[in-house]
């Protein structure tokens, strides 16, 4: 029952950014995006969530569209190290279940 | 910081036997969630727990269960194993309430076959 849709999979060049689509249009005013990635044989990895607003650390930028129903994840420059399955997941807060959808397979190419 | 320990990384068994997972959240963290990772049916989720109590369950059967200690080290268990049982079962833990901002923290994950 996941409430995001992101395409099957991408690939970008070594050095380039990564832009990574999702769609949620049904997110509700109180639900989060968050996104995760999880790397052959390891566990997820907490990337970046936000709210309304755009938000920025130093693994990515999260871009949420004024409306809200899409998102958009960029990896300022792709390494071979970030060629990972990349989860969106809409999340009503921080203490509601994470319920990941398929994803999107990133492959970054030398 | 010492990061979400699993125990054991491997483990084979056979149909109809149980099996006992284990996982020490990082240190501080008061919630633990499972997740069962299949090829097919991807990360599923199967339950929280917050300060010993369950908090959250997802959709499955009653052969899965778990526990949470006083220490936040949390359990599962899974009784008469299918063949289908056969995952990764990863454990996360997080900060809750208004000191957490929901990030969750991955193990590595035990690895399940069951025979």
């Amino acid at each position: 029952d996941a409430k995001t849709t992101q395409p099957p999979s991408m690939d970008c060049a070594e050095g380039r950014a990564a832009n990574l689509p999702c769609n949620h249009s049904t997110i509700s005013g109180n639900e989060y995006v968050y996104w995760y990635r999880q790397i052959h044989s390891q566990g997820p990895q907490y990337i970046i969530h936000g709210l309304k607003n755009n938000e920025t650390n130093e693994m990515a930028s999260l871009i949420i569209t004024e409306d809200r129903k899409s998102s958009t994840l960029i990896l300022p420059h792709a390494t071979l190290r970030d060629t990972a399955v990349y989860y969106c997941i809409v999340r009503a807060g921080a203490n509601s279940k994470l319920t990941f959808g398929k994803g999107i397979t990133l492959s970054v190419r030398p | 910081k010492a990061g979400v320990t699993q125990t054991p990384r491997y483990l084979i068994k056979t149909r109809g036997q149980q099996v006992t997972l284990s996982c020490s959240p990082i240190s501080g963290h008061r919630s633990v969630s499972w997740y069962q990772q299949t090829p097919g049916q991807g990360l599923q989720f199967l339950f929280e727990y917050f300060s010993e109590t369950q908090r959250n369950k997802g959709n499955f059967p009653g052969r899965f269960s778990g526990r949470q200690f006083s220490n936040s080290r949390s359990e599962m268990n899974v009784s008469t194993l299918e063949l289908g049982d056969s995952a990764l079962y990863l454990c996360a833990s997080s900060l809750s309430g208004r000191a957490g901002t929901g990030e969750l923290f991955f193990g590595e994950g035990s690895r399940l076959t069951v025979l």
